[in-house]
């Protein structure tokens, strides 16, 4: 098992709809946790990150984790066609926060 | 700010032949993280400096590869001898603190032939 898995896509969703992105961890002692954006041929840049269970919002963008189910998921409303890009989800796996494990990414292609 | 400069952008070489990727952190940062990304093996995490000293390196895939920050704002990857199953995207990564965000550069694009 991977130590961080994702749908690697690609996922589809019209202009204006709901992007919904999910990622689990296999490490119950990870601790924090970091969605980043990838533009093809571009360095990945922070999105959202998250820290405690439930949800945080920034924007249109929404992260939710559930420590439990060792489950992080974002979810972009409104979505755009400039939201098309690669969502890698990352996990740190130590108490220091600079062990970090990224999932194979899931490409989002919104349509306009 | 500058932001994580990396160098080369691109570098292509010959097998057999000795890569040197070079990369300058944010200013003040004092965590470093090199990584490689390809199609089939996504990001990966290659090995991580804290206060110029190398914490992880179990990433780093083989002896072929080595990695030094002789001060704060400079860092090497080197690669000796190169294989083309070496060829992927290096990114360089620096932070902060702890638990912070990190701040990638744009990468250096490897292709050995």
């Amino acid at each position: 098992q991977k130590e961080v898995e994702q749908n690697s896509g690609p996922l589809s969703v019209p202009e204006g709809a709901i992007a919904s992105l999910n990622c689990t961890y296999s490490d119950r002692g990870s601790q924090s946790f970091f969605w980043y954006r990838q533009y093809s041929g571009k360095s990945p840049e922070l999105i959202m990150s998250i820290y405690s269970n439930g949800d945080k919002e920034d924007g249109r963008f929404t992260a939710q984790l559930n420590k439990a189910s060792q489950y992080v998921s974002l979810l972009i409303r409104d979505s755009q066609p400039s939201d098309s890009a690669t969502y890698l989800c990352a996990v740190n796996r130590d108490n220091y926060g600079q062990n970090f494990v990224f999932g194979p990414g899931t490409r989002l292609s919104v349509l306009p | 700010d500058a932001g994580v400069i990396q160098s080369p952008r691109h570098e292509v070489t010959e097998m057999g032949q000795e890569v040197t990727l070079r990369c300058k952190p944010i200013s003040g940062h004092n965590s470093l993280f090199w990584y490689r990304q390809t199609m089939m093996r996504g990001l990966e995490l290659l090995i991580y400096f804290n206060n110029n000293v190398p914490i992880d390196d179990s990433g780093m895939p083989e002896d072929r590869f080595s990695a030094k920050m002789p001060n704060a704002s400079f860092s090497t990857l080197k690669i000796q001898p190169s294989e083309p199953r070496d060829s992927a995207v290096y990114f360089c990564a620096s932070i902060n603190r702890v638990g912070e965000t990190q701040y990638f550069g744009p990468g250096t694009r490897l292709l050995v032939l």
